[in-house]
């Protein structure tokens, strides 16, 4: 089965650090582009990073460079995010996405992990 | 601009047929992919490119598009389709994916 799973979700403070992971499964993890979504709490969703392949090339949306670092292990076929200096507008349900590339400017999300939630508060 | 623009909500009687808009500069170059998601879930892919539906979506779901608008059609709308949907679409000038605000539909 085709399955990606988050963890490492949970509270943090405001100006900490947390690391989330995302264990594929049931696909050759090595040949799709992945992505970060997060979802803050009645509200849409944000897309927030992308890594390629290999890990070379990754884009984050301006409201986490800087903070945020997305990398990947393919022989672990696992995706991570690492986010630092967390902020309360950072609270959120955090999914990790596959790209299929169905289209070639991807940015189709055909695999959704649960999601993980995290929570910025004292 | 790379934003992407939804109505909030839009209602549609039981067997009826909606359309949900998506509207912005970056489906000029980029076609949407649109999603649902009903709560506690997981967003689910429905439509991609111009008219493209996963095996598993029903054949009521169809997409298009019109200069800078996307539009998603359910024909015959079911009672489980009520739903938050959202359209993204790559922005080339960034490289960044862009999500709408999402639609909320009202299945009556």
């Amino acid at each position: 089965e085709v399955q990606l799973v988050e963890s490492g979700g949970g509270l943090v403070q405001p100006g900490g650090s947390l690391r989330l992971s995302c264990a594929a499964s049931g696909f050759m993890f090595n040949s799709y582009e992945m992505n970060w979504v997060r979802q803050a709490p009645g509200k849409g969703l944000e897309w927030i990073s992308d890594i390629d392949t290999t890990g070379r090339t990754i884009y984050y949306a301006d409201s986490v460079k800087g903070r945020f670092t997305v990398s990947r292990d393919n022989a672990k076929n696992s995706l991570y995010l690492q986010m630092n200096g967390l902020r309360a507008e950072d609270t959120a349900v955090y999914y990790c996405a596959r790209d299929s590339r169905w289209l070639p400017a991807g940015g189709t999300f055909d695999i959704w992990g649960q999601g993980t939630m995290v929570t910025v508060s004292s | 601009s790379s934003e992407l623009t939804q109505d909030p909500a839009v209602s549609v009687a039981l067997g009826q047929t909606v359309r949900i808009t998506c509207q912005g500069d970056s489906l000029r170059t980029s076609y949407a992919t649109w999603y649902h998601q009903k709560p506690g879930q997981a967003p689910v892919l429905v439509i991609y490119g111009q008219n493209n539906r996963p095996s598993r979506i029903p054949d009521r779901f169809s997409g298009s598009t019109s200069g800078n608008t996307a539009s998603l059609t359910i024909t015959g709308a079911q009672a489980e389709d009520e739903a938050d949907y959202y359209c993204n679409s790559r922005d080339s000038n960034t490289n960044h994916v862009v999500f709408g605000g999402g639609t909320k539909l009202t299945v009556l």
